[in-house]
């Protein structure tokens, strides 16, 4: 079945250090692909979305491009921020019905 | 625009209780849907409403859980009995239907302990 497979965390980072937090898919058919973030003490938010292959979302300085061929959606920043502290989610949606797929979540922590 | 309301915001109750959580999606939104996150994972889906008809419940525990949006607005998710391992937040998202991935707007969540 659909599934999202994301890198563990948890990940701690130097303030103004790069970001990439892996994300692969199996999915059947053309999914879209999205990353939600969630703040301390907050409901999930989208971050980020692509729609079809070689797309790029991007949003906040994050961006992800949608790799058909290595079925995968990397989530980077050049420069993490404190505020960049929360837990981050890679989902699916599949191409039909409406369902969506959630990776168990990379929690981020950015020192000053 | 409001966005997704879910009441309580935190529920505790012992084992073989009941419970029940409340949902109101965005307005317009005909896809409603509940996740069962625990703590450390993903979201699970557990049911996915379009309007008041259920399009997957493949995930729903339903010797326990059960879940209603009989006016296509609303929705309500019941556990009954509750078990240790339905400690988890409850969240419900809607989005809009259709051919385009429209994205899900979440609500805050309802915290559920079980003891």
């Amino acid at each position: 079945g659909d599934s999202v497979t994301q890198m563990e965390g948890p990940v701690t980072l130097s303030e103004e250090a790069c970001l990439t937090i892996n994300c692969t898919y199996t999915a059947t058919g053309y999914p879209s692909l999205f990353w939600y973030v969630q703040y301390p003490g907050e409901g999930l938010q989208l971050l980020l979305k692509a729609t079809k292959a070689d797309d790029k979302g991007s949003n906040k300085g994050f961006e992800a491009t949608y790799r058909k061929e290595t079925t995968s959606f990397h989530l980077e920043k050049g420069s993490v921020q404190v505020s960049d502290s929360a837990v981050y989610f890679c989902a699916l949606r599949r191409g039909t019905g409406n369902q969506f797929y959630f990776g168990t979540g990379t929690s981020l922590t950015v020192i000053p | 625009e409001a966005g997704v309301a879910q009441s309580p915001r935190y529920k505790i109750i012992e084992k073989r209780q009941s419970v029940a959580f409340w949902c109101n999606p965005i307005s317009g939104h005909a896809t409603l849907y509940w996740y069962q996150q625990i703590l450390g994972q993903g979201p699970k889906l557990l049911i996915q409403f379009q309007n008041n008809g259920v399009v997957d419940d493949s995930q729903l525990p339903k010797d326990r859980f059960s879940a209603e949006r009989l006016k296509g607005v609303d929705s309500t998710l019941k556990i009954q009995p509750a078990k240790l391992e339905d400690s988890a937040v409850y969240l419900c998202a809607s989005s809009l239907t259709g051919d385009r991935p429209h994205e899900q707007f979440f609500g805050p969540g309802t915290r559920l302990t079980v003891l």
